[in-house]
Formats: structure tokens, C-alpha cells, sequence
């Protein structure tokens, strides 16, 4: 079955503009999780959503936004862009959900963002 | 918060079994050790997890102390292609998909 999808895959933006990325769950995935991977800080957990409903967030400002579509596919949203934020996003989908224990995690190839 | 403790690098001859360790010494009754691991560019992978018994998959076995403050990742027979960044994580019910991932543990695999 197809994996998960992330689209852009690359993209290039200046400081101050925002960026929208979107994230294709597996079919029948109902739980996406977004994070953030850069060379200083690693892989760092944005946000997780289930159901259209924000489940977690991590500890990043109200600048990282994210929503969940009601047939599972997902956006997050980065404004006011800062330098700090170019880094390679990744989503994860899983059939995890409040009912079930943390489960295993599939992630895209991730969106790379370069902010100049 | 780093709820884990993995060494930085290590090297592994192919064919032979890679044995990852990690310290988990604060773990609670409720939470999973869950094994990932990230080949350069591309996402993280799942490998395995477990509560407390030892687990084997198709990828690698799991053991866990009877403890539960550590656990090894082994790899059987390591190939080129298991050269990755290993992350050991801690996660419980309730939390989500909500993941530390930590630094990891770098792993060479030498032909």
C-alpha cells in the first residue's frame, strides 16, 4: 500500500513569508504526528493530531500551526518565517489511537525547508 | 526531556550481529522502549518495540532486562544497508504519538 506522502518535497522561502506543508497519511491511519529535524536540535515533535483534534504539542511557538482534515491528511503551517526554521519536516501517520497504545510510527521522506 | 542513553557511534563488521545498547533507567510500568532508526535523508523507520519480554521481528531482536532500566537492539547480521542513526525511545499509553527521539546511536557497519 502506498506509504506516507509529503508535498512540497523542497522548497525555498524568504524571512517573514509563511509555508504550508501537507501530509498524506496510509489509508486507514487516523493519527498524523509532525516534527522537526535539524543538524542542532534532532528530531523534535511539533504536534499530533486524531480524529481533527490536536491530541499533543510539542514546545514551539504559536507560529507552527497544524490541522487535520476529516479524511486524515494534514497541513502544518510555519508564518513569519525565521531562519531558524529551515530544517526537513517530517510526518508520521499511525493507526494509534485514544483507544489503542502508542503504536508504530510511519514517516515520509519529509519536507525540506530552506529559509533564506 | 531525555528519558534515554545511547552511546554516540559504533562500528559493526558486516555479517556479524550489532548489539545497540541503551539506558533506560527511569522507565515506569506503563511505558514501551521503542527502536527506530533514520538512514541518512530519508525518515525514521520502525525496527521493534517491547514492554517486557524480549521481542524478535523479521528486522531485529529486542532485549529488555528484567528490570527494565535497559535494553540491546540486535541487529543479526549487519549489512552495509544497517549503516543508520539508531534511536532508542521511551513512550507510554496516553502520551500519543508523542516520541523523544534523542540523539541516537550512530552505527557503522565496516565490509
Amino acid at each position: 500500500k502506498a506509504g506516507v506522502t509529503q508535498t512540497p518535497r523542497y522548497l525555498i522561502k524568504t524571512r517573514g513569508q509563511q509555508v504550508t506543508l501537507s501530509c498524506s497519511p496510509i489509508s486507514g491511519h487516523r493519527s498524523v504526528s509532525w516534527y522537526q529535524q535539524t543538524p542542532g536540535q534532532g528530531l523534535q515533535f511539533l504536534f499530533e493530531y486524531f480524529s481533527e483534534t490536536q491530541r499533543n504539542k510539542g514546545n514551539f511557538p504559536g507560529r507552527f500551526s497544524g490541522r487535520q482534515f476529516s479524511n486524515s491528511r494534514s497541513e502544518m503551517n510555519v508564518s513569519t518565517l525565521e531562519l531558524g526554521d529551515s530544517a526537513l519536516y517530517l510526518c508520521a501517520s499511525s493507526l494509534a489511537g485514544p483507544e489503542i497504545a502508542t503504536g508504530e510510527l510511519f514517516f515520509g521522506e519529509g519536507s525540506r525547508l530552506t529559509v533564506l | 526531556d531525555a528519558k534515554t542513553t545511547q552511546p554516540p557511534s559504533m562500528d559493526c563488521a558486516e555479517g556479524r550481529a550489532a548489539n545497540l545498547p541503551c539506558n533506560h533507567s527511569t522507565i515506569s510500568g506503563n511505558e514501551y522502549v521503542y527502536w527506530y532508526r533514520q538512514i541518512h535523508s530519508q525518515g525514521p523507520q520502525y525496527i521493534i518495540h517491547g514492554l517486557k519480554n524480549n521481542e524478535t521481528n523479521e528486522m531485529a531482536s529486542l532485549i529488555i532486562t528484567e528490570d527494565r532500566k535497559s535494553s540491546t537492539l540486535i541487529l543479526p547480521h549487519a549489512t552495509l544497508r544497517d549503516t543508520a542513526v539508531y534511536y532508542c525511545i521511551v513512550s507510554g499509553e496516553g502520551t500519543g504519538n508523542q516520541f523523544y527521539f534523542g540523539t541516537g546511536t550512530s552505527l557503522t557497519v565496516i565490509p
